[in-house]
């Protein structure tokens, strides 16, 4: 069965400092997405991307944060400068449908630690 | 969004059905059903969806009632890899889920 894959699985990085997080969503998949999940605390919906552009966005996804699609596979989130509370687990989704009658398929997630 | 309301937690014995109650009294007529699950360390997986009618997949079955003001995922059989955080959601503008706190199933041997 087709599956989100994201790489790497855990990232480590010092304040301040530029991080990407790489996503490959399953390949017939046309909405792609990011959340994000501090230890212990609920998944936090970040942004979704469709048609090559932002379709939503949280409150949580200031002008720090950027994503890409810089090829036909890869959906990349970007950190400019990343800060303490930006570590968390970041998940990457997709999905065929934009209504609610298909499911998102998640990968297993990038461990973001910032010291 | 409206909002569901699962209990924080439940427990099952291995190879017993499973019953987890979902509460979404403010549904509206074109919201769907979706339950997640969360293992530890893993992202969230996929178990089913539905709008108004009962739904069957490999995985679980989920009832839905017929105000479709509460709904219910059932595990036919619990195994100790179903032990997971269980998440209903309401799809409302189909663009993001919303995750609330879920269902914490503990699943006996």
């Amino acid at each position: 069965e087709p599956e989100v894959t994201q790489t790497p699985s855990h990232q480590v990085t010092q304040m301040g400092q530029e991080v990407i997080l790489r996503c490959v969503p399953i390949s017939n998949h046309l909405y792609f997405y990011w959340y994000r999940q501090i230890l212990g605390q609920k998944v936090e919906f970040l942004v979704s991307f469709y048609n090559n552009e932002i379709s939503e966005k949280s409150e949580i996804f200031d002008d720090q944060f950027s994503v890409e699609r810089p090829d036909g596979s890869n959906f990349t989130l970007k950190i400019r400068s990343t800060k303490l509370e930006d570590s968390a687990m970041y998940f990457c989704a997709s999905g065929t449908l934009r209504q609610g009658g298909s499911p998102l398929h998640f990968g297993n997630g990038t461990r973001l630690t910032v010291t | 969004d409206a909002k569901t309301t699962q209990p924080n937690s439940m427990e099952s014995n291995e190879e017993e059905p499973v019953h987890l109650p979902c509460n979404h009294s403010t549904i509206s007529g074109t919201d769907y059903i979706h339950w997640y699950r969360q293992l530890p360390s893993q992202g969230p997986e996929y178990v089913i969806h539905g709008l108004t009618s009962n739904v069957n997949n490999r995985m679980a079955s989920l009832a839905i009632a017929e105000d479709r003001k509460s709904s219910t995922l059932i595990l036919h059989r619990a195994t100790l890899r179903d032990a997971a955080v269980y998440y209903c959601i309401l799809i409302i503008s189909g663009s993001r889920l919303t995750f609330g706190e879920g269902t914490q199933l503990t699943v006996n041997p």
